[in-house]
C-alpha cells in the first residue's frame, strides 16, 4: 500500500478540466513539497510539477498543481488525447526519511 | 543536456547481490544528489535512496540493511548494490537526478530469478 493516496483513476473527454487528487498527512504533504510526475506506458516518469506548484520549462500550462493541508491536487485543463498516462504524487516524508509516493492514477482521455 | 543510462544485468539469482551503474552524461555529476527508484511490474514507484556526490547517502528504511549507493566522479557514475535479493526485488530500476527526480534514466528491467 503507498503512503499517499490517489485514485486508481480518472477520466474526461478533450478539452474538458480534470483533477487528479493526492492524499497525505502531516509527515509528508503537511510539511513538505509535493511533486508530480507523468508516465506513459514502457517509459520513464517525468517531473510535471514541482514545489507544489512549479512547472518545469517545456511543461504546458495547461498543467497545474496546488496544496492544501495534507492534500494535494493536479489539474489538467483543455484535456488532450496525449494526456492518457499515469499520474504519479510524491513527497517527502519526515517520519520515514525518504520520498513516498502515490500508488498513481490512470487517466483516460474518451 | 543532461541524460542519465542505467547499465547492469537483467537477469540476477535469488540470494545473490544486484549491482546497477547510472552514467551520467551532458553535465557533471558534482553539487547533485543522485537517487534510485524501482518499479515492480504493474505497481507504483518506491525511492530506494540517493547518494550526494561528495558520498553521503540515505536509504529507503525498508531497505536499509541491503543497500549501498557509492559514486565515482572521474567517472560521473553512481553505483546501486542491492544485496540478498528475492523475486521481490524484480522490478524496472531506474536512476534519477536530484530528490526532485528532474531527470531519469529510460530503466532497466531486471528479473531475479534461478
Amino acid at each position: 500500500q503507498s503512503v499517499l493516496s490517489q485514485p486508481p483513476s480518472a477520466s474526461g473527454t478533450p478539452g474538458q478540466r480534470v483533477t487528479i487528487s493526492c492524499s497525505g498527512s502531516s509527515s509528508n504533504i503537511g510539511t513538505n513539497y509535493v511533486y508530480w510526475y507523468q508516465q506513459f506506458p514502457g517509459t520513464a516518469p517525468k517531473l510535471l510539477i514541482y514545489l507544489n506548484n512549479q512547472r518545469p520549462s517545456g511543461v504546458p500550462d495547461r498543467f497545474s498543481g496546488s496544496k492544501s493541508g495534507t492534500s494535494a491536487s493536479l489539474a489538467i485543463s483543455g484535456l488532450r488525447s496525449e494526456d492518457e498516462a499515469d499520474y504519479y504524487c510524491a513527497a517527502w516524508d519526515d517520519s520515514l526519511s525518504v520520498v513516498v509516493f502515490g500508488g498513481g492514477t490512470k487517466l483516460t482521455v474518451l | 543536456q543532461v541524460q542519465l543510462q542505467e547499465s547492469g544485468p537483467r537477469l540476477v539469482k535469488p540470494s545473490e547481490t544486484l549491482t546497477l551503474t547510472c552514467t551520467v552524461s551532458g553535465g557533471s555529476i558534482s553539487n547533485y544528489y543522485w537517487s534510485w527508484i524501482r518499479q515492480s511490474p504493474g505497481k507504483g514507484l518506491e525511492c530506494i535512496g540517493y547518494i550526494y556526490y561528495s558520498g553521503s547517502t540515505q536509504y529507503n528504511p525498508s531497505l536499509k540493511s541491503r543497500v549501498t549507493m557509492s559514486v565515482d566522479t572521474s567517472k560521473n557514475q553512481f553505483t546501486l548494490m542491492l544485496r540478498s535479493v528475492t523475486a521481490a526485488d524484480t522490478a524496472v530500476y531506474y536512476c534519477a537526478r536530484e530528490r526532485a527526480f528532474d531527470i531519469w534514466g529510460q530503466g532497466t528491467m531486471v528479473t531475479v530469478s534461478s
